[in-house]
């Protein structure tokens, strides 16, 4: 079936940081890859997308590339703010018909001043 | 743009009761997903609505149903509650039931079930 892993948190990091955080999936098909991120008390927000291999999405300064060589959709970021403290979830879904999202466990961000 | 709405913001229920979550959609939006999510955990698909009519469903039991109505709002029910069944639950339109159609999610609905 599908799913995704991504690394396990929590992930503190001092300010202006570089932020790496893993992915990989396992899908039929070709899916479309997403990170989310969900800040305290809120629900998810879309932070960025990728639809195909080779595409990177990018977004205030978050950057992924889909890599189907290796299943991988690590997310990116060079200089992180305590604004970016929050969970990210790293999310597929297949590229046919109603198909839901699937989603990673999430990996909490802590970014220290 | 009114985005998704969710109903109530928190929620405590006993062991065995019934309760009713609401979410409006986004305007313009007519497919609506409903997703648990534990605590700890990545949120995981309930099932899926689209024009009033289910046409997904993850691996929850039945006394998870839904609805949704001609505005494209929608109800999640969940009945006999259960330990387990305390997580927040979310709710996610899009503009059409298709792959490329992006969710909006809504703030989700806190429910502890004591």
């Amino acid at each position: 079936g599908n799913s995704v892993t991504q690394m396990e948190g929590p992930v503190t990091l001092s300010e202006e940081a570089f932020l790496t955080i893993n992915c990989t999936y396992t899908a039929t098909g070709y899916p479309s890859l997403f990170w989310y991120v969900q800040y305290p008390g809120e629900g998810l927000q879309l932070l960025l997308k990728a639809t195909k291999a080779d595409d990177k999405g990018s977004n205030k300064g978050f950057e992924a590339t889909y890599r189907k060589e290796t299943t991988s959709f690590h997310l990116e970021k060079g200089s992180v703010q305590v604004s970016d403290s929050a969970v990210y979830f790293c999310a597929l879904r297949r590229f046919s018909g109603n198909t839901p999202l699937v989603f990673g466990k999430g990996t909490r961000l802590s970014v220290i001043a | 743009e009114t985005g998704v709405t969710q109903s109530p913001t928190h929620l405590i229920k006993t062991r065995g009761q019934q309760v009713t979550l609401r979410c409006s959609s986004q305007s313009g939006h007519n497919t609506v997903s409903w997703y648990q999510q534990a605590l700890g955990q990545g949120p995981q698909f309930i099932f899926q609505y689209y024009r009033e009519e289910e046409n997904g469903r993850g691996n929850f039991p039945p006394r998870f149903s839904g609805l949704q109505f001609p505005n494209y709002s929608s109800e999640l029910n969940v009945n006999a509650l259960e330990l387990d069944d305390s997580a927040l639950y979310l709710c996610a339109s899009s503009l059409e039931a298709a792959d490329n159609s992006p969710l909006h999610f809504g703030n989700g609905t806190r429910l502890t079930v004591t």
